[in-house]
């Protein structure tokens, strides 16, 4: 498996410009998760989907920011429209969760450096 | 609310060398652990999980420590090599419910100099 992919890799764009991140889970898996990453406030988690369903989206900062899982196989990420303090490194995970007691590990794809100017 | 921290921030040492990296949380009613790597650039690579009633795992020259009561776990790297220097983050699931997930630290930068 190629892993979970994302796209794309680097992001430049100005402020007010719509800004969608693409990610497309590994083979199999259930769960969905994104995170940003910033030096300040480190990894956090922005939405969770199960099974397709967005399940914890207490993390979306603001209703600039939606998620979408149409599939098992992508999910999208816009920021609409987007500000300077949206620059971060967006990080796309997913695992496989069989059940109230699974302890399963996260795999993450490479992120998308975003940078808005 | 969970909070977890590494410390220390960043960590220098020379090849060889065995290494301690500390991740401590607030609260110990968790459901387990993970250590991550993160290369520069790169996404996290899950390196060790840790079930709540495990006291400790290990794989090759690492091996993770768990205290829950202390709200402590430890990464050991045995005989450091170059090849080791990445950030190293910790991060701690409070249940298996579906809607439970990971808290991270921020984590430890680690160089280990030839």
């Amino acid at each position: 498996d190629a892993g979970v992919i994302q796209s794309p890799r680097h992001e430049v764009t100005e402020m007010g410009q719509e800004v969608t991140l693409r990610c497309k889970p590994i083979s199999g898996h259930n769960s969905l998760f994104w995170y940003r990453q910033t030096m300040m406030r480190g990894l956090e988690l922005l939405i969770y989907f199960n099974n397709n369903v967005p399940i914890d989206d207490s993390g979306m900062p603001e209703d600039r920011f939606s998620a979408k899982m149409p599939n098992a196989s992508f999910s999208t990420l816009k920021i609409q429209p987007s500000e300077p303090r949206d620059s971060a490194v967006y990080f796309c995970a997913s695992s496989f969760r069989a059940g109230p007691t699974t302890n399963e590990k996260l795999f993450f794809g490479s992120g998308t450096q975003l940078s808005v100017l | 609310k969970q909070e977890v921290t590494q410390i220390p921030a960043a960590l220098s040492v020379p090849e060889g060398e065995n290494l301690v990296l500390n991740c401590s949380f607030t609260d110990s009613a968790i459901y387990n652990l993970q250590w991550f790597r993160q290369d520069p650039g790169k996404g996290l690579t899950s390196l060790l999980l840790i079930q709540s009633s495990q006291r400790e795992q290990t794989s090759g020259r690492l091996n993770a420590s768990l205290d829950k009561s202390s709200g402590r776990s430890t990464l050991y790297i045995a005989a450091s090599q170059p090849g080791d220097s990445a950030t190293y983050l910790c991060a701690v699931r409070r249940s298996g419910n579906y809607g439970q997930n990971f808290v991270f630290g921020p984590g430890t930068r680690l160089s280990v100099l030839p």
